[in-house]
This record gives structure tokens, sequence and C-alpha cells, in this order.
């Protein structure tokens, strides 16, 4: 079966500094990742997805990502947080070539300090 | 493009009563999947369907069930609310459920059980 984790349920970076949220994947074979971002009182809004076309993923809000198959890691970065990027961030795991059924981590809540 | 709906958006219950949860996916999209989100268990699968058929089903018990119509709105319903039960359901629609595609989540809907 597969599972994610992230390391830390909570972050928190000063408004400019580096933002590194850790994922760590357990699939027998490289399976699709994807980021999610949920602001309070909202659903979920993809950030990026892996699908093994290349392993750094640009997502949108100048988030990427690097599959790393080696570390078993997809680790979400942003060289430069604001404030309007506090908010909890989710991995999420599906098998490559199944349908749909995603597999979430616990979730990290990121927090941004002015 | 209208994003995904989800009715109500709150709604308050009482132990043993049961619950009917709407979800209106995008228009053309024809999966549409659920998700228990709770502040001790995180995100997970309910269920998910496509083309009015229940294709893939997550770890609940038999009191939760759900269908999908043929213009692809889907129900979710909890029978006998247990206070676990409380939590935000989230609906989510893609085209047709590929692993490749983005899933769009609906805002949610709050069941607190009392």
């Amino acid at each position: 079966a597969q599972s994610v984790t992230q390391l830390g349920s909570h972050v928190s970076v000063s408004e400019g500094a580096l933002v590194l949220l850790r994922c760590n994947y357990s699939s027998s074979v490289p399976p699709y990742l994807f980021w999610y971002v949920q602001y309070p009182n909202q659903g979920l809004q993809l950030l990026l997805k892996y699908t093994s076309a290349a392993t750094l993923v640009k997502g949108i809000n100048g988030f990427e990502a690097e599959f790393k198959k080696s570390e078993t890691s997809f680790h979400l970065t942003k060289p430069s947080a604001h404030m309007s990027d506090a908010a909890e961030y989710f991995c999420a795991v599906t098998p490559s070539g199944s349908n749909y059924k995603l597999t979430f981590g616990k979730g990290t809540l990121l927090t941004v300090n002015p | 493009k209208a994003g995904v709906t989800q009715t109500p958006r709150y709604l308050i219950k009482t132990r043993g009563q049961q619950v009917t949860l709407s979800c209106s996916p995008i228009s053309g999209h024809r999966s549409v999947s659920w998700y228990q989100q709770t502040p001790g268990q995180g995100l997970q699968f309910l269920f998910e369907y496509f083309s009015e058929t229940q294709r893939n089903k997550g770890n609940f018990p038999g009191r939760f069930s759900g269908r999908q119509f043929s213009n692809s709105r889907s129900e979710m319903n909890v029978s006998t609310l247990e206070l676990g039960d409380s939590a935000l359901y989230l609906c989510a629609s893609s085209l047709s459920g590929g692993a490749l595609e983005t899933q769009y989540f609906g805002p949610g809907t709050r069941l607190l059980v009392l």
C-alpha cells in the first residue's frame, strides 16, 4: 500500500525566507505525486504534480518540487515566502496508471511571520 | 467556468440521524470523489463515482454511501450518525478520474454531530 509522510506538522518562516516542506513516499513503484494547498475555510487547490515527465516540477505561486527516487522524496520549496503563503499544505500520492484515489499526508501548517 | 459546488456548507445533526450532502462537479467532469477531513485522521478517501457507477471505495463502514446521477451530480449519505462523523466533507471532480488528471475540490461541507 502506498503512503506519504510529511515531516513537520508545523513550519514557521519569516517573510522572504526559503520555504521547505518535506514529503516522503512509500511505494513499490514510482507513483504520481501531488502537492495541494488549503486556505482556511476553503477546499484544496493543486499546486503541482509529478507524473514522471520531469523530476523538477514547477507549480503555481512560485512553488516547485523535486522528485528524488533514491530518497523517495518530493519536497516542496519556494525561494521567498510571502504572507499570502500561510496555509496548510498536503502531499498526496496515487498509483501510476490507475484510477484516481489520492492518499494524503497529514499536512503541514505553514506560518509566515512578518 | 463554475467550480465544484457543495451544499450545504454547514450542517448540524444529532447522533442517530442521517444526512445527505450534495456535490455538483465542474461542467463536463464525469468523475466525482469524496473525502473526509478530520484533525485526527487527516484526509481520507471515501469513494469515487464515474458514469453513475462506484469505481473505488475507501475503508469506511457501510453507513457511508453515495450515488451519482446522470448529470454527474453526486450525493453522499451517512446514516446513523456518530460523534466521530463530525468532519469536513470534500468532493472533487475531474474529467474521467484518470491518474494524470487534476482533481478540482469544492469548498466542503462542515458537518457537526452533537
